[in-house]
């Protein structure tokens, strides 16, 4: 079993639509969770960063932890085409945190 | 601020050719991370530096790819002799040690060399 699970996708939706993207994780002492987007070409950045349950708002964007189910997702409201990227949820290892257990990605396409 | 700075973007080279990506991580950074990203796999550590020193390099594929950090503000990734099937893209990131957030911090990334070797 995999550390971090994520569907790769591709996810299209229309501008304005509310997305939803989610990672499964299997050890239950993570506790520091992220999101990192990444663009075609580029490098993944940095989008959100949360430290055990509960929700995190940075503008449109939420990230969310749900530690009993061991899921964690990322919402984005008012979706625009300048997010249509690649996602990745990342999870620093329990013991190393230096090792990051990355998710596949999901291709988010936000159509105009 | 400057980010990471990997060289070459690019690099297309025939099998059997020796193959070097370049990288400086962010000035302060004590800790630096080499990964290769391909549609299979995602996103794999490759190895990765504190200090200068090679901490964990598990993840390197095999004795044909060496890591070098000569200085806090350069790494290189070397690959002797190349295969096709190294073709991917590798990342360079580093991070801080700092001391919020018990010890976790954020990997800032590079924006890549794409590898094709023929």
């Amino acid at each position: 079993q995999k550390e971090v699970e994520q569907d790769p996708g591709p996810l299209s939706v229309p501008e304005g639509a509310i997305v939803s993207l989610n990672c499964t994780y299997s050890n239950s002492a993570f506790q520091y969770f992220m999101w990192y987007r990444q663009y075609s070409r580029k490098g993944p950045e940095l989008l959100m960063y949360t430290y055990s349950s509960g929700n995190k708002e940075d503008g449109r964007f939420t990230a969310q932890v749900d530690k009993s189910s061991k899921y964690i997702s990322l919402f984005i409201r008012d979706s625009q085409p300048s997010d249509s990227a690649t996602y990745l949820c990342a999870i620093p290892g329990k013991y190393n945190f230096n090792k990051f257990y990355f998710g596949s990605g999901t291709k988010l396409n936000v159509k105009p | 601020d400057a980010g990471v700075i990997q060289s070459p973007r690019h690099e297309v080279t025939e099998m059997g050719q020796e193959v070097t990506l370049r990288c400086k991580p962010i000035s302060g950074h004590d800790y630096l991370f080499w990964y290769r990203q391909t549609m299979m796999r995602g996103l794999e550590l490759l190895i990765y530096f504190n200090n200068n020193v090679p901490i964990d390099d598990s993840g390197m594929p095999e004795d044909r790819f060496s890591a070098k950090m000569p200085n806090a503000s350069f790494s290189t990734l070397k690959i002797q002799p190349s295969e096709p099937r190294d073709s991917a893209v590798y990342f360079c990131a580093s991070s801080s040690s700092g001391t919020g957030a018990g010890g976790n911090q954020p990997q800032h990334f590079g924006d890549g060399t794409r590898l094709s070797i023929l």
